[in-house]
């Protein structure tokens, strides 16, 4: 299976809004709903921040939304903070494989 | 509080094989959820390596499959990960985790800090 494609960099400034592609194929994101987005700092575990497209564990700031339209899914992070700043994956369950592909990971910049 | 913590050699010969266990508190894994492990190899995404429930339903990221066992142990609420034949492209920091709801098809929602394991001679 292919990794997911992302854009490397995404910047924006404090209070706007960003988002964040994650393009797959009909073999995986257009097929399941079992998209995952991560958060991760340096040093730190990677924290699940949308599960299932766009479901938000407990915790998580409404800020964070997840969606998919056909083969790719996106994360919206709306009234950017500089806590915000991190790599983002996103990644998909392939189900006819049972299997998890991953993307190559964006770096988000907070001006 | 749930909380994983990864422990192994941080130094692996190539051809060996590299043995890590996940221990776990706050939970037992033979409660319910999935668990797994995943690494990230530097400047690269994460790879999932494969998850288990506690009846022994046993996923396996097919591209490590024939190079992988995941085992566990319920007494001692932990779990293993065994990876054969290692090269410097296994070089990596290793993360074990669990699934948010039980089904290895949910992402991975409570992560270990991991450990930095380095394939070379």
């Amino acid at each position: 299976q292919s990794a997911l494609t992302q854009p490397a960099s995404v910047s924006g400034s404090p209070g706007q809004s960003i988002t964040i592609s994650c393009t797959g194929t009909t073999s995986d994101i257009a097929d399941y709903n079992y998209v995952s987005w991560y958060q991760h700092h340096p040093g730190k575990a990677p924290k699940l921040m949308i599960y299932d497209v766009s479901k938000r564990p407990p915790g998580i700031s409404p800020r964070f939304s997840g969606s998919k339209s056909g083969n790719t899914a996106s994360l919206t992070i709306s009234g950017l903070q500089a806590e915000d700043e991190a790599d983002y994956y996103c990644s998909s369950y392939i189900n006819s494989d049972s299997t998890w592909v991953f993307g190559g990971g964006s770096k988000l910049t907070v001006l | 509080q749930v909380q994983l913590q990864e422990s192994g050699p941080g130094l692996v010969k190539p051809s060996e094989t590299l043995s890590l266990t996940c221990a776990v508190s706050g939970y037992s894994i033979s409660s319910g959820y999935y668990w797994g492990w995943v690494r990230q190899s530097p400047g690269k995404g994460p790879e999932w390596i494969g998850s288990f429930f506690h009846d022994g339903n046993t996923y396996y990221n097919p591209s490590l499959k024939s190079r992988v066992t995941i085992s566990f142990e319920t007494s001692k609420n932990q779990f293993s990960l065994k990876m054969n034949s290692v090269t410097a492209s296994d070089t990596a920091m290793y993360h074990c985790a669990r699934h948010i709801i039980t089904g290895v098809s949910y992402g991975l929602y409570i992560w270990g800090q991991g450990t930095m394991v380095t394939v070379s001679s």
